[in-house]
């Protein structure tokens, strides 16, 4: 089965400093996706970034960014020039591959954003 | 563009009783997957409609049934509850096929079983 782990329960980061979330995660799989979704006090899930990974090149979406190390199997999230609107839980989320749906995720850190 | 929507908001029902929660894909999507979100905890997959089939099924109980209809929208019935079926019910929908599994969520529906 597939785990995903987050180690850190909880973050915090002074605006528009630099964060690093991370997440390790665990599949036998060798064509997969990885995610990283954030989940503000509304409740609605918003994708944040994704990675292919069988693309070495590390994904970036703005202000976020990702570290992703395959054979260490480790996926990192990095906020730069962080906003008071980044506050929100962030889970890491792998899919099953080879064409599955199902996402696995992670119990997520919640992350702070000190004015 | 409608999102996800999911009804109702809020539920509170009795141990033992049965619930049915609703949700309307995203415009131009085909595949509703559900998702139980626990106090504290990331969401773990119920189970995945295509083809008003389910396709995918992740680790519960056949308490938890679905249903998806030809206009691709989904229900989650739950029977026989138990308290710990407490928890946010998510919906997501994504287009099939699509590539990286992109999924957009709904806002949830709140279960509390007493």
């Amino acid at each position: 089965a597939q785990t995903v782990t987050q180690s850190q329960p909880e973050m915090s980061v002074q605006e528009a400093e630099t964060v690093t979330l991370s997440c390790t995660y665990d599949t036998s799989e060798s064509d997969y996706y990885l995610f990283w979704y954030k989940q503000p006090p509304s409740r609605q899930m918003i994708l944040v970034i994704r990675q292919e990974a069988y693309k070495q090149q590390n994904a970036t979406e703005n202000r976020f960014s990702v570290n992703f190390q395959k054979a260490a199997k480790s996926f990192s999230l990095k906020i730069s020039d962080s906003q008071l609107g980044d506050a929100a839980m962030y889970f890491c989320a792998s899919d099953s591959g080879a064409g599955s749906y199902q996402l696995t995720f992670g119990k997520g850190t919640k992350l702070s954003v000190i004015p | 563009d409608a999102g996800v929507t999911q009804s109702p908001t809020h539920l509170i029902k009795t141990r033992g009783q049965q619930v049915t929660l609703r949700c309307s894909p995203k415009s131009g999507h085909d595949t509703v997957s559900w998702y139980q979100q626990a106090l504290g905890q990331g969401p773990q997959f119920i189970f995945q409609y295509y083809e008003e089939e389910e396709r995918q099924r992740g680790n519960f109980p056949d308490r938890f049934s679905g249903h998806q209809f030809p206009n691709y929208s989904s229900e989650l019935n739950v029977n026989a509850l138990l308290l710990g079926d407490s928890a946010l019910y998510l919906c997501a929908s994504s287009l099939e096929p699509s590539g990286g599994s992109e999924q957009y969520f709904g806002p949830g529906t709140r279960l509390t079983v007493t």
